[in-house]
């Protein structure tokens, strides 16, 4: 299975830029798409996609929200982080089944 | 506007089962992957079970496989997951989640809760 490794948490100041990261045991990259997809989800509610294939903004999503990386290194980057985006982030690759999860990174005002 | 609705949960003994049900609508339910996945308390979230557009595939997490059978019914725009053999490490919120080509999931229901104890 591929693991995906996040750290449990960040904290930022409202304003200021928050990177989340989520490193891969195994490249998730094929034929030039990286399958590697980020979710936010707030406390009592379902999670909610924001990036797929890496760096592409889900729909309705604001453009503070951007994606990046390859292989097996990849970024969530929130700029400027606002008060709605405390929240735990999930990496999900689907590369290969079964599909996994990161572990979440709690994303905290400072 | 795309819904997705599951019901079926509530507390049930070790050894039994259960039968969750995801009601779609917005979106041409035939034309898509299903899945579920589940979220223990104060957990993360685990992918469990995936089903193609039209139930030619299926596909289990290990912790599930054997024990758990994902189906649909097209005609009824609906998603199951029967659960047999219910084990207390089974006690999540479960959620049904569509799935576009890239494998990501790209609209959720609200989830059901299971709880598995004696």
């Amino acid at each position: 299975d591929i693991v995906l490794t996040q750290s449990p948490a960040l904290a930022v100041s409202l304003g200021q830029r928050a990177t989340i990261s989520c490193k891969t045991n195994q490249n998730v990259d094929y034929y030039g798409n990286s399958y590697m997809h980020w979710y936010q989800q707030k406390p009592g509610q379902q999670p909610k996609l924001l990036i797929y294939l890496a760096s592409n903004l889900a729909s309705g999503i604001p453009a503070r929200f951007s994606g990046r990386g390859s292989g097996t290194d990849f970024t969530l980057t929130i700029d400027p982080v606002e008060a709605d985006d405390t929240a735990t982030y999930y990496c999900q690759q689907s590369r290969n089944l079964p599909w996994t999860f990161g572990g979440g990174t709690k994303l905290e005002l400072k | 506007e795309v819904q997705l609705v599951e019901s079926g949960g509530g507390l049930v003994q070790p050894g039994s089962s259960l039968k969750l049900s995801c009601v779609a609508s917005g979106f041409t339910f035939s034309n898509y992957g299903m899945n579920w996945i589940r979220q223990a308390p104060k957990k993360g979230l685990e992918w469990i079970a995936l089903i193609y557009y039209d139930s030619s595939n299926k596909y289990y997490a290990d912790s599930v496989k054997g024990r758990f059978t994902i189906s649909r019914d097209n005609s009824k725009n609906t998603l199951y997951l029967e659960m047999n053999s219910l084990r207390s490490e089974d006690t999540a919120m479960y959620y049904c989640a569509k799935t576009v080509e890239a494998g990501s999931f790209d609209y959720w229901g609200q989830g059901v809760m299971v709880t598995v104890s004696s």
